[in-house]
This record gives C-alpha cells, sequence and structure tokens, in this order.
C-alpha cells in the first residue's frame, strides 16, 4: 500500500518571505496524482495544487509552487511571499491514477508570524 | 462552486448511542468519501462509494456502516458509539476517475462521544 510521510509536524515562517514544506512518499506504481491540501482553522480543506506524475514540469499556482522530484519520491510545496492568510494545516495526498481513494500524510501546520 | 455539505459542525453523543453523519454534495458526482481526523495521523479513509448502493470499505471500517440511497447523499453510521470514536469526521466527493477526479471536501463535523 501507498505511503505518505509529512516529516515536518510544525513549521513557522515570517510574513512574506518564502517557506518549504517536505513531503515524501512510497509507491511502486509509475502512474499516479499528487496533492497539496490546505486546511485553514474552522474551515474545509481546499484543493492548493495537484501534480500528475507523467509530467516532468512542476506544478506551479500563483504563490504556490512544487518541487517533483518522481526518482526520489519526493513532492515539496514552496510557499512564496507568504501571507498571513496561509496559515493552515497542509496536507500531502498521493492517488494512484486508476483508483478513486486517497493517502494522506500527517499533516504540517504553518504558523505565519507578522 | 462545489459544495458538500455535512450536517453538523459539532456534535455531542453518549456511548452506545446511535449516531448518523450527514453528507451531502450538488455536483452530481460519483464518488463520495467518509474519512477521521486526528492529530498526528493525517486523514484516514473510512468508507467510500462509487454509485449509489454500493460502498467499499476503506482503512478503518470497523465500527462504522455507510448508507448511499441517493447519489447525492452519503450517510455515516455508527452503530454504538464509544469514546474512542471521538474525532473530526471528513466528508468529501468527486467525480469517478481522470483527471478531474479531484476531491472536494465539506466543513467537518467534530464528534465527541462521552
Amino acid at each position: 500500500a501507498q505511503t505518505v510521510t509529512q516529516s515536518q509536524p510544525e513549521m513557522s515562517v515570517q510574513e512574506a518571505e518564502t517557506v518549504t514544506l517536505s513531503c515524501t512518499y512510497d509507491t511502486s506504481e509509475s502512474d499516479y496524482y499528487l496533492f497539496w491540501y490546505k486546511q485553514p482553522p474552522s474551515r474545509q480543506m481546499i484543493l492548493v495544487i495537484r501534480q500528475e506524475a507523467y509530467k516532468q514540469q512542476n506544478a506551479t499556482e500563483n504563490r504556490f509552487s512544487v518541487n517533483f522530484q518522481k526518482a526520489a519520491k519526493s513532492f515539496s510545496l514552496k510557499i512564496s511571499d507568504s501571507q498571513l492568510g496561509d496559515a493552515a494545516m497542509y496536507f500531502c495526498a498521493y492517488r494512484s491514477y486508476n483508483n478513486n481513494d486517497m493517502r494522506f500524510g500527517a499533516g504540517t501546520r504553518l504558523t505565519v508570524k507578522p | 462552486d462545489v459544495k458538500v455539505t455535512q450536517s453538523s459542525r459539532y456534535l455531542v453523543k453518549r456511548t452506545g448511542e446511535k449516531v448518523f453523519l450527514e453528507c451531502v454534495q450538488d455536483m452530481d458526482h460519483e464518488n463520495m468519501f467518509w474519512y477521521r481526523q486526528d492529530p498526528g495521523l493525517g486523514l484516514r479513509l473510512i468508507y467510500f462509494s462509487y454509485d449509489v448502493k454500493m460502498k467499499e470499505k476503506g482503512d478503518i471500517p470497523e465500527g462504522y456502516s455507510v448508507s448511499r440511497e441517493k447519489k447525492e447523499r452519503f450517510s455515516l453510521i455508527l452503530e454504538s458509539a464509544s469514546t474512542n470514536q471521538t474525532s473530526m469526521y471528513l466528508c468529501a466527493s468527486s467525480f469517478r476517475q481522470g483527471a478531474k477526479n479531484i476531491q472536494y471536501f465539506g466543513a467537518g463535523t467534530r464528534l465527541s462521544v462521552l
């Protein structure tokens, strides 16, 4: 079974600075999707960014970008120009190409300091 | 916008009670999911459904059952609530397969069993 590991339970960043959240995963599959979800305090979880494993180019969404290293099975999230609204729990997730269910990491709680 | 609505944000129940958690989505998604979120453990899949009246067990189905009588509604049932079922419960929905198979989440139900 696939596993997803987030080794940083908590991270903090100064407002306007850049922070990188780490995620590694274990799989024997070649086709899959990777996701970063954001869960703000007391609010619902939303998708931040998605990467398809067959695409070599790293996904970007405005201030959010990923560093996808397929051989190393690593999928880190970089947040540039951090804002107070970025404070949240961030979850890394894996989904097989032909399966419906996702595997989540334990999460990283990001604090943004003004 | 996709809307996944969970009927209660907070619930307090007594040990042994039968508990129903309801989830409704408005995007005609085939798939619906129930997760449990605990600190340090991330999200763990309890059950999911890929069609009306169809269900599959996830990683932690013990003590839970589900019902999907209509496409838009997916219910999680705790037959006899126990204190170790105190947790945050998240519902999600998605299309069946392919690149659009992004999961959309409800706001969560925080259940306390006393």
